[in-house]
């Protein structure tokens, strides 16, 4: 089945540091969503994107669409406190409108 | 409020108890989802509804119901809980759009469920 693969399971960064994280996939994907879960919550739609190339921002947080569209990429900048917490990747099933399919989601803390 | 909401947040049941997790969503979005989060298998899904009376299985259906009755409502059953069931169970929405794939789906909070 189609699979998304994040990793490293963990990062630790310094606050002020950028850090960047990426998806990949063995399958062709035409959509990546890119969520963001607090310790405690629900997982938080942070950007989505649509087409390939495509780069989108969001505040301090940057998506790129990959060109081959079988990755994704989220950077965030200049990181602080409140940025602790799991950052999901998601694509769509193959031909299954509606289904998502997740990576296991990078844990990033954040050193004051 | 507007939004999705899940209750109740938190549960504890015995074992071979019957136990329903509830979902509401304002938004009158078509498809909603149940998943569930395990640490070190992510979120699986467990069913999922197109419209009001249309349901069908995710990637881990065994042991859990749904129903969907009212757009808004998505309830999950489990009719006789196991300790394998022991986990956090999100509910999720995304509104349909006629002629394209959509796909950003909405959590809501969250239901962390004890099988003791």
């Amino acid at each position: 089945g189609q699979q998304l693969n994040q990793s490293p399971q963990s990062m630790f960064i310094q606050e002020g540091e950028d850090v960047s994280m990426n998806c990949t996939s063995s399958s062709i994907f035409n959509t990546w969503l890119w969520y963001k879960q607090d310790p405690g919550e629900g997982p938080v739609l942070l950007i989505a994107l649509y087409k390939a190339g495509e780069l989108t921002s969001n505040g301090r947080l940057t998506a790129q669409f990959g060109i081959t569209r079988k990755d994704s990429f989220l950077n965030i900048s200049a990181s602080i406190p409140s940025d602790v917490g799991i950052y999901f990747c998601a694509g769509p099933y193959t031909g299954a409108n509606s289904k998502l399919t997740f990576g296991k989601g990078i844990t990033l803390s954040v050193r004051p | 409020d507007a939004g999705i909401t899940q209750s109740p947040r938190y549960k504890i049941t015995e074992t071979g108890r019957q136990v329903t997790l509830m979902c509401h969503q304002t938004w009158s979005h078509s498809y909603m989802f149940w998943y569930r989060q395990d640490l070190g298998h992510g979120l699986r899904l467990i069913y999922y509804s197109a419209a009001a009376d249309i349901t069908d299985k995710g990637e881990v259906p065994d042991g859990y119901v749904v129903s969907r009755s009212k757009t808004e409502n998505f309830p999950l059953t489990l009719e006789s809980a196991t300790r394998s069931q022991t986990s956090v169970y999100f509910c999720a929405s995304t509104l349909a759009r006629s002629g394209t794939g959509t796909y950003e789906q909405y959590f809501g909070p969250g239901t962390r469920l004890t099988v003791t």
